[in-house]
């Protein structure tokens, strides 16, 4: 079954790096866009990134984008996103989701647990 | 900047039929902007139920439909169960960048 866990959280100063991972596991992972979607407490969904299957195309919030890198590793099915210059509204749950495979309509379909991270001085 | 509106809350009777709409600042959603809809309850991530505007993934029990009208998304309930309780999110594509809309807390009572 497709299972996603995120990893790297924690609590990190203002204008201090982290970085995310997500390991994905249960289907192909080198053929599906992968995405990054955070949630601030007590708040809704924001879309932050998404990477291509290939790696080719790389898309960002205007909130993080300068800041955040994302990445992905098809060899060890894994995902990343290199945060920077962590300002207190970065503060949220950040969960990895599954996109669309090639050629397939625009979706995420699965969604990992999601993981916290706290940005305090 | 680009916004995407829902509306904030919705009641629905045990039973009952709710429609929830998803609107874009720049204008008529269509196809092209591949409408997903997404329920999320207290304490969980967010689960999928609706993508390109009407499709249904392979869990999303049957009273759940998604369509296109008026210029917006629309997903509907019919025979809201008291565990369709949650919030629920829209998100719209916009080549490349995409946007949730701010979510609707529905209410079964």
């Amino acid at each position: 079954q497709v299972q996603l866990v995120e990893s790297g959280g924690g609590v990190v100063q203002p204008g201090r790096s982290l970085k995310l991972s997500c390991a994905a596991s249960g289907f192909i992972f080198r053929s599906y866009a992968m995405h990054w979607v955070r949630q601030a407490p007590g708040k809704g969904l924001e879309w932050v990134a998404v990477i291509s299957h290939d790696g080719r195309f790389i898309y960002y919030a205007d909130s993080v984008k300068g800041r955040f890198i994302i990445s992905r590793d098809n060899s060890k099915n894994t995902l990343d996103m290199q945060m920077n210059s962590l300002k207190t509204e970065d503060t949220a749950i950040y969960y990895c989701s599954r996109g669309a495979i090639v050629g397939a309509p625009k979706q995420l379909d699965f969604w990992g647990q999601g993981n916290l991270v706290t940005v305090s001085s | 900047q680009t916004v995407v509106t829902q509306e904030p809350s919705l009641t629905v009777s045990p039973g009952g039929t709710v429609t929830l709409t998803c609107a874009s600042s720049t204008g008529a959603v269509t196809s092209s902007y591949y409408p997903n809809w997404f329920q999320q309850k207290r304490g969980q991530a967010p689960r999928a139920l609706i993508y390109s505007g009407s499709n249904k993934h392979s869990w999303t029990p049957a009273r759940f439909s998604g369509s296109l009208l008026g210029g917006k998304a629309v997903l509907t309930l019919s025979g809201a169960q008291p565990e369709d309780e949650a919030d629920y999110y829209c998100l719209i594509y916009y080549g490349g960048v995409q946007v949730f809309g701010g979510g609707t807390k529905l209410t079964v009572l």
